[in-house]
């Protein structure tokens, strides 16, 4: 079975500052890999994936996740964050779909708290 | 604009009420899901639906139906056998493409409490 690990609850930083994010992730077979936002009372926005090749994704808005295969990780990095990026972050895993049907097993979410 | 929508946003309910949240798509996907989310949990997978007509139970489907008569729509009720129901309910859909990735995307949610 897979898990994800987001070990950071919540992670606080001053605007402007570089921020990373912890996801380990447990699984026998080869993965997809998801960083997902949700702001406040809101639903989740896909932030960045990683499906194959290239082992670092990025975002349009500055984010950037790597893919480490030996150290099951994908975590999440941004070199200086906005007041914006104030949310809550979920890392995601899926199987290599055999069917039409992907799993997303879910983190627990870690809040980034960006301060002036 | 395609999307997906669900009614209400804040629904509050008293204990031993069966409630139904809404939950329409016009994005044309064959799947739709259903997740709760609870503060310091993340997301679980109540109940999913591939295609019109037929839906399976998720990892936490005890004391919740579903139904999907129509490809748009997949409203989940919460029962009063659901033992904690306060929580916020997230909907999701997706192409069901074999051997491919399907992007599931979300609604707002609808956050329920049990008074």
């Amino acid at each position: 079975a897979q898990s994800v690990t987001q070990l950071d609850s919540q992670v606080p930083v001053f605007e402007e500052a570089p921020v990373e994010l912890r996801c380990n992730y447990s699984s026998s077979v080869s993965v997809y890999l998801f960083w997902y936002v949700q702001y406040p009372n809101q639903g989740l926005q896909l932030l960045l994936k990683y499906l194959s090749g290239s082992t670092l994704v990025e975002s349009i808005n500055g984010f950037e996740a790597e893919f480490n295969k030996s150290q099951t990780s994908f975590h999440l990095r941004k070199p200086s964050v906005h007041i914006s990026d104030t949310a809550e972050y979920f890392c995601a895993v899926s199987d290599l779909p055999n069917t039409g049907f992907q799993k997303l097993v879910f983190g627990t979410g870690t809040r980034l708290l960006v301060s002036p | 604009d395609g999307g997906i929508t669900q009614s209400p946003k804040y629904l509050f309910r008293k204990e031993g009420q069966n409630v139904t949240l809404s939950c329409e798509q016009n994005l044309n996907h064959d799947a739709m899901y259903w997740y709760r989310q609870d503060p310091g949990q993340g997301l679980r997978l109540i109940y999913y639906s591939q295609i019109v007509n037929d839906f399976q139970k998720g990892d936490i489907a005890e004391g919740y139906s579903v139904s999907r008569e129509k490809k748009e729509s997949f409203p989940l009720t919460v029962t009063s056998a659901q033992k904690n129901p306060t929580a916020f309910y997230l909907c999701a859909s997706s192409t069901v493409w074999q051997g491919a990735y399907n992007e599931q995307f979300f609604g707002p949610g609808t956050r329920l409490t049990v008074l």
